[in-house]
């Protein structure tokens, strides 16, 4: 199907753990990008891609890693998941940076 | 400042009300503007993107004020399904430079 989907919907986690998150667009956007959404805070940046191989930290990377070996697919790493990093999380695309975004809909990661 | 501002509500009104929603942003060189609405645990969608002249698609009406810094969302009739957080976007980079900053949203319940 075409179009951004995000893999899992759901997951928990044990502090500490390594988790992936995965991301993968059919439309050859060149942008992508992960945001987190917590209440209080809004959709925060964590990290956005202009392209395969070039990647750029956003506003709360620490903790976080990402890779881009291919144009449609995006993955998020947490390293060592901690509580504070239960969050839902977004990856969207985009043909140009500054212009409208398409999301996927969402991982809920919950870390205990 | 805050870089993208708005008032989380939430807005209660009645089926066929007029609603207005604003937005203010701290950078003066941004160029692009969206408004996205977000049904609850849903993935943001792209509502309309905000234009220098004004824009309208139909019950709604987008309006920007450069001089003044801020975005405005019209809502005529409003709808039940109208009912969905409604978040104010700002590329602070200026034209394609920049990453686009989501506001907090505000919410809209729209009652029988």
């Amino acid at each position: 199907d075409a179009g951004i989907t995000q893999s899992p919907r759901y997951k928990i986690t044990e502090t500490g753990r390594q988790v992936t998150l995965m991301c993968h667009q059919t439309w050859s956007h060149s942008y992508m990008f992960w945001y987190r959404q917590d209440l209080g805070h809004g959709l925060r940046l964590i990290y956005y891609s202009a392209a395969a191989d070039i990647t750029d930290k956003g506003e709360v990377p620490d903790g976080y890693v990402v890779s881009r070996s291919k144009t449609e697919n995006f993955p998020l790493t947490l390293e060592s998941a901690t509580r504070s990093q239960t969050s839902v999380y977004f990856c969207a695309s985009s043909e140009f940076r500054g212009q409208g975004y398409t999301f996927g809909s969402g991982t809920r990661l919950t870390v205990v | 400042r805050k870089e993208v501002e708005q008032d989380p509500g939430p807005f209660n009104v009645p089926e066929g009300a007029t609603v207005a929603f604003n937005c203010t942003y701290s950078n003066s060189a941004s160029q692009s503007f969206f408004w996205y609405r977000q049904d609850c645990r849903k993935e943001p969608k792209l509502l309309m993107s905000v234009y220098s002249s004004g824009n309208e698609d139909g019950r709604f009406t987008a309006q920007l004020n450069r001089a003044s810094q801020y975005i405005s969302l019209l809502i005529r009739d409003s709808k039940l399904s109208d009912s969905a957080t409604y978040l104010c976007v700002v590329n602070m980079g200026g034209g394609s430079q920049g990453n686009l900053i989501f506001g907090k949203g505000t919410k809209l319940s729209v009652k029988p």
